[in-house]
């Protein structure tokens, strides 16, 4: 199916564990985003990536790790979680970034406990 | 840091009637987007509007954007519950162009 697909949906991990949030898009996006959102502080950009193996950080990318060997593909890790980020992730995809509508998955509730 | 900050945080209307949200903004930018995002779900594009404009339709739709008072309002006419959502306004500004969220109206449409 064409679009943008964030596994898992949900997740529950331990304080300190690794996990990683994947994301896939179909259009062949040059531009894909993390942003995480949390009660208050709308959405936040955690990195993001202009093409396969580039990648820059956005506003909050302590603690968190991407990579981006294909187009297609935007993996997320949380080397060792702590509770702050506990939090709804969203990946999103662009033909350009900024000047042309962003395409978001359906989110990824992360629970650390 | 957030760029875009709405007004009201939250809204709630009858049917039928017309909502009007508001975005101000900090520095210069290239272009402002409205996103609706209902419950549970991920952002889904509605509208953008460069800097060089001024008001823009789609629908049930209207945008405005004041460069001067960097500002911009989203209006929905006409409203059905289905609109019960929050909306975002996110800004591109820089060289880098990224989008930048401000924090949400949520809408609340009674039928």
């Amino acid at each position: 199916d064409a679009g943008i697909t964030q596994s898992p949906r949900y997740k529950i991990t331990e304080t300190g564990r690794q996990v990683t949030l994947m994301c896939h898009q179909t259009w062949s996006h040059s531009y894909m985003f993390w942003y995480r959102q949390d009660l208050g502080h709308g959405l936040r950009l955690i990195y993001y990536s202009a093409a396969a193996d580039i990648t820059d950080k956005g506003e909050v990318p302590d603690g968190y790790v991407v990579s981006r060997s294909k187009t297609e593909n935007f993996p997320l890790t949380l080397e060792s979680a702590t509770r702050s980020q506990t939090s709804v992730y969203f990946c999103a995809s662009s033909d350009e970034v900024g000047t042309a509508e962003a395409f978001f998955g359906q989110g990824t509730r992360l629970t650390v406990v | 840091s957030q760029q875009g900050e709405e007004d009201p945080q939250a809204l709630s209307i009858q049917e039928g009637e017309n909502a009007t949200m508001n975005c101000s903004y900090k520095t210069s930018i290239n272009n402002l987007q409205w996103y609706r995002q209902n419950s549970g779900r991920g952002l889904v594009h509605l509208i953008l509007i460069r800097s060089n404009e001024r008001e823009k339709h789609s629908g049930r739709l209207r945008v405005t954007l004041d460069t001067s008072k960097k500002s911009s309002s989203l209006l929905i006419t006409a409203s059905r519950a289905a609109d019960t959502a929050s909306y975002f306004c996110a800004d591109s500004s820089g060289s880098a162009r990224q989008l930048t969220f401000g924090s949400g109206t949520q809408l609340t449409v009674l039928p």
